[in-house]
Parts: C-alpha cells; sequence; structure tokens
C-alpha cells in the first residue's frame, strides 16, 4: 500500500534557485492538488489537475509550475524560489466517486529558502 | 470565495472528557464535507466524510453532524484519550477543491 509519496521531504534552497518537488500516487487517481501550509493561513491551494496533461491553478499559483505527463506523477516547480515560499507542502489525490471523493494527503515536503 | 472558520484555535482537556470541534462556512453550496487529523510533522488523515446530502456520520469515538443551510459542521469525540491530541482541519469541496479551515489544535490530558 505504497500510497502517495513525496520527495524531498526536506530541503534547504538558496533565493533565486529553481526546486522542484516530486509527487507520485499509485492508486491512479484521476486528481491531485498542491496545498501548502503556513501558520495563519492554513492549507491553501496551489495547482491541481484534473487528469493527465490537464492542470489548472488555485489559490496562490504564482511563482508555481506544474506539470501532469503521467497521471501517477504531478511535480510542483518553484522556478526562482523566494524567501516568501518557505513552506510545507502537500501533494494529495483523490477519485471522484459514488461514496464521495476522499482525499489523501502524502507526508509533506518541508522547505526552507535562505 | 468560500471561507471556512474553525473555533476554537485550540483546546485543552482531561482525559475522558468529550471533545466538541466547531466549523463554519460561508457558501453553502458545498459537494461534501470532510475532517481530517494532522499530528506534528505529518499529513493529514482523513477521519470523516459526510456528503451534502447527509446530516451526519459516525465513526467509533467519532460523530460529525452537517448543517449545510446554516454553514456549519461539529465533530464530535467521545472519551477523550492523549492519543486524541492532534490539530483536527475541516474541509468544504466544491467543484472536487478543497478549502480548509485552519484548524483546532487539541491537547488531551492524561
Amino acid at each position: 500500500d505504497a500510497g502517495i509519496t513525496q520527495s524531498p521531504r526536506y530541503k534547504i534552497t538558496e533565493t533565486g534557485r529553481q526546486v522542484t518537488l516530486m509527487c507520485h500516487q499509485t492508486w491512479s487517481h484521476s486528481y491531485m492538488f498542491w496545498y501548502r501550509q503556513d501558520l495563519g493561513h492554513g492549507l491553501r491551494l496551489i495547482y491541481y489537475s484534473a487528469a493527465a496533461d490537464i492542470t489548472d491553478k488555485g489559490e496562490v499559483p504564482d511563482g508555481y509550475v506544474v506539470s501532469r505527463s503521467k497521471t501517477e506523477n504531478f511535480p510542483l516547480t518553484l522556478e526562482s524560489a523566494t524567501r516568501s515560499q518557505t513552506s510545507v507542502y502537500f501533494c494529495a489525490s483523490s477519485e471522484p466517486g459514488r461514496g464521495g471523493n476522499t482525499i489523501y494527503f502524502g507526508e509533506g515536503s518541508w522547505l526552507t529558502v535562505v | 470565495k468560500q471561507e471556512v472558520t474553525q473555533i476554537p484555535a485550540a483546546l485543552s482537556v482531561p482525559e475522558g472528557e468529550n471533545l466538541v470541534l466547531n466549523c463554519s462556512f460561508t457558501d453553502s453550496a458545498i459537494y461534501n464535507l470532510q475532517w481530517f487529523r494532522q499530528d506534528p510533522g505529518k499529513g493529514l488523515t482523513s477521519l470523516l466524510l459526510i456528503q451534502s446530502s447527509q446530516r451526519e456520520q459516525t465513526s467509533g469515538r467519532l460523530n460529525a453532524s452537517l448543517d449545510k443551510s446554516s454553514g456549519r459542521s461539529t465533530l464530535y469525540i467521545a472519551a477523550s484519550q492523549p492519543g486524541d491530541s492532534a490539530t483536527y482541519l475541516c474541509a468544504v469541496t466544491g467543484d472536487y477543491k478543497l478549502s480548509f479551515g485552519a484548524g483546532t489544535t487539541v491537547t488531551v490530558r492524561a
């Protein structure tokens, strides 16, 4: 039961560098999401994807890029990291169905931009 | 834009006491509502999912109610245990996207 895995779990990078956070799910869920969690803001949606090659912006997409060439992978790239992007990033997946769309989260990626 | 509020932000109770966690949302046009648990340094684990047509869901010591018309949900945890200490988040789904509350951090004292 591999579920949904994120890598790296912890990353320190410098301002201006490009960083990619990886997300892989083994359930073939249609929907995948990237959230960031910050004190005082809770979880905010960055980007989501309804299927391979279909992505859309969430609440806070600026400074981020996503792609979804395969159903199971949904990488998140920070093109030029800024200190304000220091956060915990969560990937999630779900499959709409009769039972509702319970969402499953990865363990998170802790990113520090110095 | 959907706004989700959780009150209180933190709660400390002695072991054995029942817990009542509140969640309110501004837009009643939701698909469902979910309650999650988050342990420090960990991801989120789904506890209960209530469809918009349902009034409540139960799982073991957990019971969640939903009043869509008033934009409220309540999570009840019976006979709390120290292992229930965590942050509890509610989230409402519209269009397959979740909007989260900031969470209630619960401490159960032994």
